[in-house]
């Protein structure tokens, strides 16, 4: 089941251009991560915020998280052509058992042209 | 730090045969995870291990997927036989611990297997 739904499914912006991405979620999280993924790639993580967290940064990625709307965005500002990937947004929620389980979206393909 | 390493990178394969992916993840990482991700789509979990118990593999198709982490290491994921919705990557991850703690909860992904089912 997928727990995260992202939004737009697919963004196409220029260098430079700020892209935005959003996730919503279904059940209460103990924390949100994004990761990239290029083209026949693996995933890679990009930045973990947790629950009592509300933004987040790192280099030019801003996460926010807003918990009582369950939905949290991700914002890559002065855009590279090398940030062309698929990003998505994944869950641990709350009661997981104690595990480590991580719940996927269904993900945004950013392009991003020259 | 050596990732985590899946074999092979690609398969062909034809319905109804079977297939047999490989990981080791990152030494030392007490969690692994197998991913399913058909294009076009997020990844989905089909199975977790803490150590080598299972933790989670209710979505994993058991009338055909079967997975085993053996001492707690390296494990593999067989399908058989194979059907035409089996073609996707099957992502391999791992991560230093099982439990919500603050530094243990990055996973780490290898690069992936690729299986077409013709």
């Amino acid at each position: 089941s997928q727990q995260g739904e992202e939004d737009p499914q697919a963004l196409s912006i220029q260098e430079g251009e700020n892209a935005t991405m959003n996730c919503s979620y279904k059940t209460s999280i103990n924390n949100l991560q994004w990761y990239r993924q290029n083209s026949g790639r693996g995933l890679v993580h990009l930045i973990l915020i947790r629950s009592n967290e509300r933004e987040k940064h790192s280099g030019r990625l801003r996460v926010t998280l807003d918990t009582s709307k369950k939905s949290s965005s991700l914002l890559i500002t002065a855009s590279r052509a090398a940030d062309t990937a698929s990003y998505f947004c994944a869950t641990v929620p709350l009661f997981s058992g104690g595990y480590n389980k991580l719940i996927f979206g269904a993900g945004t393909r950013l392009a991003v042209h020259p | 730090e050596a990732g985590v390493a899946q074999s092979p990178r690609y398969k062909i394969i034809e319905k109804r045969q079977s297939v047999a992916f490989w990981c080791n993840p990152i030494s030392g990482h007490a969690t692994l995870y197998w991913y399913q991700q058909i294009l076009g789509q997020g990844p989905k979990l089909l199975i977790q291990f803490q150590n080598n118990g299972v933790v989670d593999d209710s979505q994993l198709p058991k009338d055909r997927f079967s997975a085993e982490r053996l001492k707690g290491v390296d494990s593999t994921l067989k399908i058989q036989p194979a059907k035409l919705e089996d073609s996707a990557v099957y992502l391999c991850a791992s991560s230093p611990r099982g439990t919500d703690q603050p530094f243990g909860n990055t996973i780490y992904f290898g690069e992936g297997s690729w299986l077409t089912v013709v």
